[in-house]
């Protein structure tokens, strides 16, 4: 069946803008989860949505940083106020349930000029 | 919190070698996954492996929990094998956390 897909693929951004990210878990999946990976690093976590109950955010950076899930599928990762130090991968992952293995997505490669 | 220590950092190695690598970590956890990262980025399932055994053709992968490490073995390797390694583990929350991973160069 179709993997968890990511758009854009990649995004550049001037320094200042707004930036929304989308992901589609596998369909099914209860579990999506946002990481962010910089250049040299392994992923880092970002959010957990179980269902469109985000219960965890505890690893956004900022308060520019805000995820939704309304429907329970597909997920909005948006950054406002775009700073360099947003450069990163955004990756995306999926589990059926809460602890299952997760199944991640190709990620978005975003710069901020 | 949960700490992840892989190594080696970078391994090298001639197409057809084998290759063990390893994942400490720091406290008991439900939840043990690795992946290898392609040169696209994509981050590629290898085994969902909390304790015990697995095989998948030419890789394999131990966890033992009680001593808190797990490896991973690569036999024959090709040159599709080269890219990061990672190991990622969940402890009392949700997300994974990971190591830093494991640098596979494989030339031919």
């Amino acid at each position: 069946g179709a993997g968890v897909s990511q758009s854009p693929r990649y995004k550049v951004a001037k320094r200042g803008q707004d930036v929304a990210l989308r992901c589609d878990p596998i369909s099914g999946h209860v579990s999506l989860f946002w990481y962010q990976q910089a250049l040299g690093q392994g992923p880092e976590f970002l959010t957990y949505f179980q269902n469109e109950a985000q219960l965890d955010k505890s690893g956004l950076p900022s308060d520019r940083f805000f995820a939704e899930r309304p429907e329970g599928s597909v997920s909005t990762l948006k950054i406002q106020r775009t700073q360099q130090e947003d450069s990163a991968v955004y990756l995306c992952a999926s589990s059926l349930a809460l602890r299952n293995e997760q199944y991640f997505g190709p990620g978005t490669r975003l710069t901020v000029t | 919190g949960i700490q992840v220590e892989q190594s080696p950092p970078d391994l090298i190695l001639q197409e057809g070698a084998n290759s063990t690598l390893r994942c400490n970590f720091s406290d008991s956890v439900n939840n043990l996954q690795w992946f290898h990262q392609n040169p696209w980025g994509q981050l590629i399932n290898l085994f969902y492996i909390p304790s015990g055994t697995k095989q998948n053709g030419r890789l394999s992968a131990t966890t033992v929990a009680t001593e808190r490490y797990s490896l991973l073995y690569i036999s024959s390797s090709q040159t599709t094998d080269s890219g990061v390694y990672f190991c990622a583990v969940v402890r009392a929350g949700t997300a994974l956390i990971f190591g830093k991973g494991t640098t596979l160069s494989v030339s031919s």
